[in-house]
């Protein structure tokens, strides 16, 4: 069963307006949560993360929502730009026990 | 510049075959992590890592076993490769205690 879950396949926004991408996860118990992003041909980078202690973190034109309530995280970018076209996963759990929803594909149009 | 490599990007074998993953890390990483990505499925674990000559079963060990004789190294090995073992594999590697992890750029492996 998947614990963690992304179910916009893909998402297709203009440049310039805000990208919002969506995680939902069934663990109550999951302490950490991160967004990757994968290029084509490349492994997954880290982009930002944000422990259960918080309910929003900011980097640059990055910002990490989580709703523990209703077990939910999403990510913004503002303004979005054609180079943050790419996969993005979100990943929640412990140290060793980390699991990954399915990915959403951005594409930012020009 | 932290660094994961692997070992092949394309990798073509047969039905039956033993298959060696091989994945080196570069930042004196204590944890190191296999996984396989299957479309509408994510990145799924199938082994990790916390030490040398140290290994824990993900998800989805079935079919696969590691090792780690040497702290940057860690191989997968398929036994006897069959189809549903077709897929990407990422290697992965963090410091203990750090929830970030570091990947290498994937292998894709092709069972036929």
């Amino acid at each position: 069963d998947q614990q963690v879950k992304q179910n916009s396949p893909s998402l297709s926004v203009q440049e310039g307006r805000i990208s919002i991408l969506n995680c939902d996860y069934t663990n109550s118990m999951f302490d950490y949560f991160l967004w990757y992003k994968k290029y084509p041909a490349e492994g997954p980078t880290f982009l930002i993360s944000i422990s259960s202690i918080k309910d929003k973190n900011e980097d640059g034109r990055f910002t990490v929502f989580l709703n523990k309530s209703a077990k939910h995280l999403s990510l913004h970018i503002v303004p979005s730009q054609p180079g943050d076209s790419a996969v993005y996963f979100c990943a929640a759990g412990g140290q060793n026990d980390m699991r990954f929803g399915a990915g959403t594909r951005l594409t930012v149009k020009p | 510049d932290v660094k994961v490599t692997q070992s092949s990007r394309y990798l073509v074998k047969r039905t039956g075959e033993k298959v060696f993953l091989e994945c080196v890390q570069d930042m004196d990483h204590e944890n190191m992590f296999w996984y396989r990505q299957d479309p509408g499925l994510g990145l799924r674990l199938i082994y990790f890592s916390y030490d040398v000559k140290m290994k824990e079963k993900g998800d989805i060990p079935e079919g696969y076993s590691v090792s780690r004789e040497k702290k940057e190294r860690f191989s997968l090995i398929l036994e006897s490769a069959s189809t549903n073992q077709t897929s990407m594999y990422l290697c992965a590697s963090s410091f203990a205690g750090n929830y970030e992890q570091y990947f290498g750029p994937g292998t894709r492996l092709t069972v036929t």
